[in-house]
């Protein structure tokens, strides 16, 4: 397997531009996680999906962000306007199920909003 | 309020000795704890699981530690190497979900 893919890996976009950032996640995983790290907040849950559905979206910042997952091996995290509060690396990750299992994830999206 | 801490000063050893990083939490009763490393422009990538009813775990150099009294965790790197460097993050679950939070790391420095 090849783990889990994002695209793309670098984005460098201007203030008020929509993004957009994609996640593979490993094929049998049911759990499917967004997050955002910086250097001041760390490692922060923004979003989680069980079976492609929304379980908890209470990390998610503001209205401009939005995610979705229409199957199983497919992700959406969009930012829509950008602002450069926004620049960080987004990471997606998935987890088998069952209690405990440990996180599988990506390599990141580093986003700069100019 | 609730808290994970980890130490956000670097620890800088040499080569060969023993690495032992720490991860206290406030106001929760995780049901486990994982501990996860992360190298400069990669995600973190998972390394160990203890779960409330143990109170240590082995996995080659690594040891694990668990004091749900004390509320700390530490983690062992015996015979440490120049790879070793990296973040370390600890992740617990705070809500009952089984879905971890992440501290913030610690970065370990291991000098030749």
């Amino acid at each position: 397997d090849a783990g889990v893919i994002q695209s793309p890996r670098h984005e460098v976009t201007e203030m008020g531009q929509e993004v957009t950032l994609r996640c593979k996640p490993i094929s049998g995983h049911d759990y499917l996680f967004w997050y955002r790290q910086t250097m001041m907040r760390g490692l922060e849950l923004l979003i989680y999906f069980n079976n492609n559905v929304p379980i908890d979206d209470s990390g998610m910042p503001e209205d401009r962000f939005s995610a979705k997952m229409p199957n199983a091996s497919f992700s959406t995290l969009k930012i829509q306007p950008s602002e450069p509060r926004d620049s960080a690396v987004y990471f997606c990750a998935s987890s088998p199920s069952g209690a405990y299992n440990e996180q599988f994830f990506g390599p990141g999206t580093r986003l700069t909003v100019l | 309020s609730q808290k994970i801490e980890q130490n956000s000063e670097a620890l800088n050893i040499q080569e060969g000795k023993t690495a032992t990083l720490t991860c206290n939490y406030t106001n929760y009763s995780p049901a486990y704890l994982q501990w996860y490393r992360q190298d400069p422009g990669r995600g973190p990538v998972f390394l160990l699981l203890i779960r409330e009813n143990e109170k240590e775990k082995r996995k080659e150099r690594l040891k694990v530690t668990f004091d749900t009294t004390l509320k700390q965790s530490l983690f062992h790197i015996t015979a440490s190497q120049p790879a070793d460097s990296a973040t370390y993050l600890c992740a617990l679950d705070t809500g009952g979900s089984y879905i971890p939070t992440f501290g913030r790391g610690t970065s370990l420095i291991v000098h030749p």
